[in-house]
């Protein structure tokens, strides 16, 4: 999981504001994920790519977007239309014939102001 | 979907005993259940996983067990120690490449 990171590690947003969450791999996976965690709620899937221009939505997928232009890379927007942003943001990745196996990122904490 | 229980949500143990987490599943299709451990601010971390042909998985301290009749999940960390304190959590999956993970379970070892 040390080949993930995330950028920023804090993000603070304005009402109305469009975000954009940074999520880099160099593991050669080929899958990637998109997950908000909140208090007391585990780890709820937003977004998922399992290859390169093609995603799918998850569970909470309004207000999001992604895209998945590299293999690389799986960049999450947080768009003014999510009413309730403020979370810890994980980003994960597995192998594509063990899709199942995910290794995280170190995370982004998005507070809305 | 699936849809994965975790009990208890808070779990205090003296050191050196034993903490036994559970998970129930509710798709019997579900064939991958991994574990993992995330301290306070940082990443979730994998510490075992066991798949649908086995029923049961040790390392070292830790050992999952796996119930597929039942549909239920657990696992056991004996001789716990202050390291251990950590928030667990259980998932499933299908292999639909998405995992469905329990609520987490808050341990804390008290010295």
């Amino acid at each position: 999981d040390g080949g993930i990171t995330q950028s920023p590690k804090y993000l603070f947003r304005k009402e109305g504001q469009n975000v954009t969450l940074s999520c880099e791999q160099n593991l050669n996976h080929d899958a990637m994920y998109w997950y908000r965690q909140d208090p007391g709620q585990g780890l709820r899937l937003i977004y998922y790519s399992q290859i390169v221009n093609d995603f799918q939505k998850g569970d909470i997928a309004e207000g999001y977007s992604v895209s998945r232009e590299k293999k690389e890379s799986f960049p999450l927007t947080v768009t003014s239309a999510q009413k309730n942003p403020t979370a810890f943001y994980l980003c994960a990745s597995s192998i594509w014939d063990s899709a199942d196996t995910q290794y995280f990122g170190p995370g982004t904490r998005l507070t809305v102001l | 979907g699936e849809n994965v229980e975790q009990h208890p949500s808070t779990l205090s143990v003296q050191e050196g005993d034993s903490a036994v987490i559970k998970c129930t599943y509710s798709d019997s299709a579900s064939n991958y259940f991994p574990w993992y451990k995330q301290e306070l601010g940082k990443r979730p971390q994998l510490i075992i996983d066991i798949r649908s042909n086995v029923g049961e998985k040790k390392d070292q301290r830790i050992a999952v067990t796996l119930n597929k009749t039942a549909k239920h999940f657990s696992l056991h960390i004996t001789e716990t120690q202050p390291e251990d304190s950590a928030v667990y959590f259980c998932a499933a999956t299908n292999n639909d490449y998405k995992l469905s993970f329990g609520a987490g379970t808050t341990v804390t070892v008290r010295a």
